[in-house]
């Protein structure tokens, strides 16, 4: 247990609707990540943090934001939900910056 | 343009056989590999990892083989058992700061007793 809990664990939305994903970690770990995952596809970062206030891109951002106000919490938004967005979506930690360690995922459907 | 790829959707093996999963690469930046499983309904569990310095790392039943030049690396499974049964994904990334993985498609292993 890698001390992350991602809420909601499903979640079915309208297009076109704004959606928040959390992601939460008990250990103050810096690097907090989200990926999604597809059949075919396997896991693509979304967008990845290495401190509070301090974001980047990962592979497949378009459509996404994030924010990190504090340590512990990973907010992804995605501002206007669309039917591509559905997908499986999972929280990522690295203690040492090295092996990543993920929460239990988010299902999201947008319809 | 795939740079981590698992080219085998699936495969089969019998209780206490070895299992053999494939993962080959692109990008010749990347220094660090990883196995990790996945279960249904759950997130990925680490298994195993190798440096770009090392051509093997073993724990336990799990061993990790790096080919560079052929920018290949192989998970075997030795012997395998049926809580085996799951879906592989191997990453890669160049360690630099943040850990930003890039997976292969991911292969499932059903293990027959």
């Amino acid at each position: 247990d890698a001390g992350i809990t991602q809420s909601p664990r499903h979640k079915v939305t309208e297009t076109g609707t704004p959606v928040t994903l959390r992601c939460h970690q008990t250990e103050n770990h810096r690097y907090m990540y989200w990926y999604r995952q597809d059949p075919g596809h396997g896991l693509r970062l979304i967008h990845y943090s290495y401190g509070v206030k301090d974001t980047d891109k990962g592979e497949v951002s378009d459509g996404y934001s994030v924010s990190r106000s504090k340590t512990e919490d990973f907010l992804l938004t995605l501002e206007s939900a669309t039917s591509s967005q559905t997908s499986v979506y999972f929280c990522a930690i690295s203690p040492q910056g090295i092996e990543a360690f993920f929460g239990q995922g988010t299902r999201l459907t947008v319809v | 343009d795939q740079q981590v790829k698992q080219n085998s959707p699936s495969l089969s093996v019998q209780e206490g056989r070895i299992s053999i999963l494939n993962c080959d690469y692109t990008n010749s930046m990347f220094d660090y590999f990883l196995w990790y499983k996945k279960y249904p309904a759950e997130g990925p569990t680490f298994l195993i990892s190798i440096s770009s310095i090392k051509d093997k790392n073993e724990d336990g039943r799990f061993t990790v083989f790096l080919n560079k030049s052929a920018k290949h690396l192989s998970l075997h499974i030795v012997p395998s058992q049926p809580g085996d049964s799951a879906v592989y994904f191997c990453a890669a990334s160049v360690i630099q700061g943040a850990q930003k993985l890039v997976f292969g498609q991911g292969t499932r292993l059903t293990i027959n007793p």
